[in-house]
């Protein structure tokens, strides 16, 4: 069964520091991997995704995210964080293609930066 | 955005009341999801739909119907509305992108709560 793991519930930072949020995920194929953005009371925003044409990917608002196959991780990062990039990100892989596109979800991580 | 809205975006009701929520989407995806969002456990997915008038159930299903009769609106019914359904609700559509890559883009949410 495919699942996605994110190894810390909750991670803090100082303003300008880097930022790494860690994923894992375990699956019988490749699959496409994303990270979205949660600001409290706020909708999920795409960050970035991982389809297989780039291990390094970019996203919005600096973040990147490298995948390694063989350590099936998928972590986030960011070279200095900003008080804005406070919230709560979830790492996500898409499911088998006959179960209608459904997504596995990282139980997510909180992001606190300290002034 | 993606062009999609949900409305209401927040609901009182009591115990034993029907409640429909609904998803509409402007730009003509052909797949469309609901969740719900409990803390500690992620988003997880209640029904989606991959045309007009079909779909097929999600990992949490119970208590939950849908219908979509046109292809903008994916209505979300809980028939006899309990507390375990206070919870923040997301529609979701799916885009197709280059290579057959998948990417699911979210609405801003409802936040239901049943006393």
């Amino acid at each position: 069964a495919q699942s996605v793991t994110q190894l810390d519930s909750h991670v803090s930072v100082s303003e300008g520091t880097p930022v790494l949020l860690r994923c894992n995920y375990s699956s019988s194929y490749s699959p496409s991997l994303f990270w979205y953005v949660q600001h409290p009371n706020k909708g999920l925003q795409l960050l970035l995704k991982y389809t297989s044409a780039a291990t390094l990917v970019k996203g919005i608002n600096g973040f990147e995210a490298e995948f390694k196959k063989s350590e099936t991780s998928f972590h986030l990062t960011k070279p200095s964080a900003h008080m804005s990039d406070a919230a709560e990100y979830f790492c996500v892989a898409d499911g088998p293609y006959n179960q209608g596109g459904k997504l596995i979800f990282g139980q997510g991580t909180e992001l606190s930066v300290k002034p | 955005d993606a062009g999609i809205t949900q409305s209401p975006r927040h609901k009182v009701t009591e115990t034993g009341t029907p409640v429909t929520l609904r998803c509409h989407q402007t730009e003509n995806h052909r797949y469309m999801y609901w969740y719900r969002q409990d803390p500690g456990h992620g988003l997880r997915l209640i029904h989606y739909s991959y045309g007009v008038k079909d779909t097929d159930k999600g990992e949490v299903s119970d208590g939950y119907s849908v219908s979509r009769s046109k292809t903008e609106d994916f209505l979300l019914t809980l028939e006899s509305a309990t507390s375990s359904q206070t919870s923040v609700y997301f529609c979701a559509i799916r885009t197709r992108g280059r290579g057959g890559t998948d990417t699911q883009y979210f609405g801003p949410g409802t936040r239901l709560t049943v006393l």
